[in-house]
């Protein structure tokens, strides 16, 4: 049973462009929501997070969105550029529970075109 | 932040045999975790590594299978034991500091 689910396994971007990535959940004991992004040969590392009291967290050109009465969360980045391409994680988080008991995506390829 | 590291990086390795990752953190933190990437599936937790402990398993991982050590706070160990090709995958340890939770940078295996 897959509580996360981020249904695209690639975009494609031109760079200047906005990104969006999407990510849809089933379980509604979750209530914190991630973004990791991992590198080839790196372990994924921290980009942004949404708490479900706030609907939106905007951290310089990373914009997350949380719909929580469709249980849907999406990652704007704007403008795109070539370093951020990537794969990115979105994850869950049930309340009370630790930090390192995430509930992850299959994860988004994300390629940004000079 | 915390810096991770794994030893090995990558591995190949015969089926029924065994092969233990080590990770090593360079400040102390909270909890460690180890985890699972299968080929084209999302990042599946195998267990809580516990300090001084045995490790606390989720559902469908078995310590005979997945031995994990945690002598003190900034080391830990995770054994893949009689290996199959079903257990080809990266292995990432992670740890939990005041607000996050960092990642190591895997231990990519592969079974033939």
């Amino acid at each position: 049973d897959q509580q996360v689910k981020q249904n695209s396994p690639s975009l494609s971007v031109q760079e200047g462009r906005i990104s969006i990535l999407n990510c849809d959940y089933t379980n509604s004991m979750f209530d914190y929501f991630l973004w990791y992004k991992k590198y080839p040969a790196e372990g994924p590392t921290f980009l942004i997070s949404i708490s479900s009291i706030k609907d939106k967290n905007e951290d310089g050109r990373f914009t997350v969105f949380l719909n929580k009465s469709a249980k849907h969360l999406s990652l704007h980045i704007v403008p795109s550029q070539p370093g951020d391409s990537a794969v990115y994680f979105c994850a869950a988080l049930a309340g009370g529970t630790s930090y390192g008991k995430l509930t992850f995506g299959q994860g988004t390829i994300l390629t940004v075109h000079p | 932040s915390a810096v991770i590291s794994q030893k090995p990086s990558r591995d190949i390795c015969q089926r029924g045999t065994s092969l233990t990752i080590q990770c090593q953190v360079d400040s102390q933190v909270t909890m460690m975790f180890w985890y699972r990437q299968q080929p084209g599936q999302s990042l599946t937790l195998i267990a809580t590594a516990n300090q001084g402990s045995e490790a606390t398993y989720e559902s469908g991982f078995v310590i005979d299978k997945f031995p994990i050590s945690r002598p003190n706070l900034t080391f830990s160990t995770l054994t893949v034991s009689n290996m199959s090709p079903e257990d080809s995958s990266i292995y990432l340890c992670t740890a939990v500091g005041t607000d996050t939770q960092y990642f190591g940078p895997g231990t990519r295996l592969t079974v033939l």
